[in-house]
């Protein structure tokens, strides 16, 4: 079982670039999230979509952009990297209905430099 | 808004100490409640939850109860290992499907 798999793992940017990380997930979960964690803040929300087609804003959704054309898929992109979005990005999945808990993939560790 | 708060780290034991991590929340409702952990290099993964008052959530030896009258979800394991040596976040979900995470306790156990 795959779960929530995130491609690339790790990635070095120089500032200005931009960035596309992909995040799947195979377990036909309609509400897909992108958090980022830096060290003593925990994980704080980017972006999230809760069906095929729709993406809201999160805690922290400047600097990024996200789309969600297919249900198993959740795009997270930078359009021009700065040194601030240098952090360890995760995604994560949860069936639609009642408090079900989310499933994370492994992380994309990202620096700018 | 809703939000957690949970013992700063980091923590260091000897194996087989007891093991507690504090968490309080602030909600508007009943949240759901959950502790996930998180290994080295590795991403978030549930390690127990809780969806109402006086609900027990356990597993790997590790338990919390969801107490409504202190607003708190502590994290316990009786006797810990050198594998339990991670990091550990506790959340809560409510109505709007996302989940508000605090801000993560280190625990590392020697032999």
């Amino acid at each position: 079982n795959a779960g929530v798999t995130q491609t690339p793992k790790f990635r070095v940017l120089k500032t200005g670039q931009s960035m596309t990380l992909l995040c799947a997930q195979d377990m036909n979960h309609e509400y897909m999230y992108w958090y980022r964690q830096d060290p003593g803040m925990g994980l704080r929300l980017i972006h999230y979509s809760v069906g095929e087609g729709t993406t809201a804003k999160g805690e922290v959704p400047d600097g990024y952009n996200v789309s969600r054309l297919k249900k198993q898929n959740f795009l997270l992109g930078l359009e021009s990297a700065a040194p601030s979005q240098t952090s360890v990005y995760f995604c994560a999945s949860r069936r639609g209905e009642g408090n079900q808990p989310q499933h994370f993939g492994d992380g994309t560790r990202l620096s700018i430099l | 808004g809703d939000s957690v708060t949970q013992m700063e780290g980091p923590v260091t034991l000897s194996e087989e100490a007891f093991l507690t991590i504090n968490c309080t929340y602030t909600a508007t409702g009943y949240p759901s409640l959950f502790w996930y952990v998180q290994y080295p290099g590795e991403g978030l993964q549930l390690l127990l939850k809780a969806t109402k008052a006086d609900d027990k959530g356990s597993n790997k030896g590790f338990e919390a109860t969801y107490r409504k009258e202190t607003t708190s979800f502590h994290l316990e394991k009786g006797s810990v290992q050198v594998s339990d040596s991670a990091v550990y976040f506790c959340a809560l979900t409510f109505l709007d499907y996302k989940l508000s995470f605090g801000a993560g306790t280190t625990v590392t156990v020697r032999a």
